[in-house]
């Protein structure tokens, strides 16, 4: 039982290459997160997938696309790095009330 | 609007002494609060969470957070800090309610360091 694993965990860009950070879990969860943590500001949501075939918008979505491809996984695209995408990135699922949280993909856009 | 704040950026100890690490919400609706702590370069795990039922809620690593409806907090707390202690501590609250159903809002996280 794995959990959640995210892939790459470490990625370098330039600006306005794009990217997709890749999220898969093996908990049969429904519901998927991605956030970005950035020094002092905690962790802030991006996008959220209640379900399969569901995603919305958190807190930062621009700059963002998601895909929720099937029950395990939910992917994250870049379509245009920017230095101020530079952060670490977390994909997370949730049980009840608990999420469950990747080991993270640290980014950065040069 | 829903919001978390926790009261001091980095908190350092000795070890051995009491890890006091402080957490206030805002929320409409009662709220359900976590801690997670962060090790560095690893992703958040779970230390305690507080539902509904009793107010003192004990978690791993003998870390243990009591909620305060009336001063709206849940702090953290640990009666003697270990060097494996060292770490960051995010106090989170999940939406119950309204448009942010299921959304965890983070605070901006405690750095602890514990001394030798």
């Amino acid at each position: 039982n794995a959990g959640v694993t995210q892939t790459p965990k470490f990625q370098v860009l330039k600006t306005g290459q794009s990217m997709t950070l890749q999220c898969a879990q093996d908990m049969n969860h429904n519901s998927m997160y991605w956030y970005r943590q950035d020094p002092g500001m905690g962790l802030r949501l991006i996008y959220y997938s209640a379900s399969e075939g569901t995603t919305d918008k958190g807190e930062v979505p621009n700059g963002y696309n998601v895909s929720r491809l099937n029950k395990r996984e939910f992917s994250l695209r870049l379509e245009s790095a920017a230095p101020s995408q530079t952060s670490v990135y977390f994909c997370a699922s949730k049980w009840v009330y608990e999420q469950y949280f990747g080991p993270g993909t640290r980014l950065t856009v040069t | 609007a829903q919001s978390v704040t926790q009261l001091g950026s980095h908190v350092s100890v000795s070890e051995g002494a009491l890890v006091l690490l402080r957490c206030n919400y805002s929320s409409s609706v009662p709220p359900y609060l976590f801690w997670y702590v962060q090790y560095p370069n690893q992703g958040l795990q779970l230390l305690l969470k507080y539902t509904t039922g009793a107010t003192l809620v004990k978690g791993i690593n003998g870390f243990e957070a009591e909620f305060k409806k009336s001063e709206t907090s849940f702090h953290l707390t640990k009666p003697s800090a270990h060097m494996s202690d060292a770490a960051e501590y995010f106090c989170t609250m999940l939406n119950a309610g309204g448009t942010s159903y299921g959304k965890l809002t983070f605070g901006q996280g405690t750095i602890l360091t514990v001394h030798p």
